[in-house]
């Protein structure tokens, strides 16, 4: 069974701190990806990471990819309020059926 | 710029009664797929579809049907509806080999 496991579920940090969502999977796959959701909202695309090592970054928020520990992890640097929100992984599955898997996301509150 | 359109984007059906939520895309992706989100659960798939007149099942397919006649088109009827499926429904596609999901905006379903 396929499985994405994050950590932690929910986090409340105080603006101007440092942290990092971590996202574990069950799988070979080495495609990655991270999501944003708005309370009511779509879910919207943050980063694709395509490969082992790969490393993204916008604004306050760096992605990364290892997929040896199949890991993923989405460190927010000097969060701000405008960063709270849901925040999901998931990965491919790969294979003949392009399957996305996602965790079950990490609600983040940005405290002023 | 369309992207992926859910209709309707709210709806209050009671128990037994039947419903298709539709779903388009306009960027001839050729996978396409349905989510419900439920609180703590995350995203959890329903069906999928990889081309017209291929679909498959996901994790919870159950009480759901779905058809791929054309790239554009992919609608999940609801048979029979049970307060279970009280859900939000998110519809998805995406380029086959690459790339993340593009996401609609979401049905809203509560059945009483």
């Amino acid at each position: 069974e396929l499985k994405v496991e994050q950590n932690p579920l929910f986090l409340s940090m105080q603006e101007g701190k440092n942290y990092t969502i971590y996202c574990n999977y069950s799988t070979t796959s080495d495609r990655l990806y991270w999501y944003r959701q708005d309370p009511g909202k779509s879910l919207e695309s943050l980063f694709v990471l395509l490969s082992n090592g790969a490393v993204k970054q916008e604004g306050r928020l760096m992605a990364s990819l290892d997929t040896k520990a199949r890991l993923s992890t989405l460190h927010i640097t000097a969060a701000v309020h405008d960063l709270s929100a849901t925040y999901f992984c998931a990965f491919d599955s790969g294979g003949s059926n392009y399957k996305l898997t996602f965790g079950k996301g990490t609600l983040l509150t940005v405290n002023p | 710029n369309a992207g992926v359109t859910q209709t309707p984007k709210f709806q209050v059906l009671k128990t037994g009664q039947s419903m298709t939520l539709q779903c388009a895309q306009d960027m001839n992706h050729e996978y396409m797929s349905w989510y419900r989100q439920d609180p703590g659960m995350g995203l959890r798939l329903i069906h999928y579809s990889v081309g017209a007149g291929i679909t498959d099942q996901g994790e919870v397919p159950n009480g759901y049907n779905v058809s791929r006649s054309t790239t554009e088109d992919f609608p999940l009827r609801l048979l029979s509806a049970a307060p279970s499926q009280t859900s939000v429904y998110f519809c998805a596609s995406r380029p086959m080999r690459t790339g993340e999901l593009f996401f609609g905006e979401g049905s809203r379903l509560t059945v009483l």
